[in-house]
């Protein structure tokens, strides 16, 4: 069966660009997670959706990050402008019904860096 | 709120003896609890969790983890280590119905 996947699994920008990452949950999965991982802060997550809809957007951390969730099957997180501190790896999760209490899915990851 | 930690950054065990991976949470209520593995370029990995019903619960690849509540833990052990389980092991508590926090990750070392 096909995992949560992601794209691109590396991408190099200078600052200031405009970045967009992409994920597919798996089919059927009802909530989407997006999380950053750095040494510094560990595992944090950003946002996550249930349906489509945006939930719990309190850990973005300014502005210059936005969340779609256009369709059941597609997400993206933007970044614009990006800035050297954003440079981490970007996962994306994905769940059957969460409340519950299902396990999250995750997909490898988006390893980001910006110059 | 709900928090997990892992006190140790590093365990190193010689293969084919018993692992432990330590993690204490506190939470208000009842805790939900997972285990999560992260092998190198590679997303995280559910191995198991603990919701209600026997304290010692059994997860993939032959790892289980021993809830304790009076000591307020939930330790992941393998009876006999493989130099494959050299991995990233994150503990996790559910914070309301859809939120996992995440402890800070325990580097497990398997020497051959």
């Amino acid at each position: 069966d096909a995992g949560v996947i992601q794209s691109p699994r590396h991408e190099v920008t200078e600052m200031g660009q405009e970045v967009t990452l992409r994920c597919k949950p798996i089919s059927g999965h009802d909530y989407l997670f997006w999380y950053r991982q750095t040494m510094m802060r560990g595992l944090e997550l950003l946002i996550y959706f249930n349906n489509n809809v945006p939930i719990d957007d309190s850990g973005m951390p300014e502005d210059r990050f936005s969340a779609k969730m256009p369709n059941a099957s597609f997400s993206t997180l933007k970044i614009q402008p990006s800035e050297p501190r954003d440079s981490a790896v970007y996962f994306c999760a994905s769940s059957f019904r969460t409340g519950s209490n299902q396990p999250q899915h995750f997909g490898d990851g988006t390893r980001l860096s910006i110059l | 709120a709900q928090s997990v930690a892992q006190p140790e950054d590093q365990v190193n065990v010689a293969e084919g003896n018993p692992l432990t991976v330590k993690c204490t949470y506190s939470v208000s209520g009842n805790p939900y609890l997972f285990w999560y593995v992260q092998y190198p370029n590679r997303g995280l990995q559910f191995l198991l969790k603990y919701i209600t019903g026997d304290n010692l619960v059994k997860g993939s690849y032959g790892f289980e983890a021993e809830f304790n509540k009076s000591q307020t833990s939930f330790h992941l052990k393998k009876p006999s280590a493989l130099v494959s389980d050299s991995a990233l092991y994150f503990c996790a508590v559910r914070e309301s119905s859809y939120k996992l926090i995440f402890g800070s990750g325990t580097r497990l070392l398997v020497r051959p």
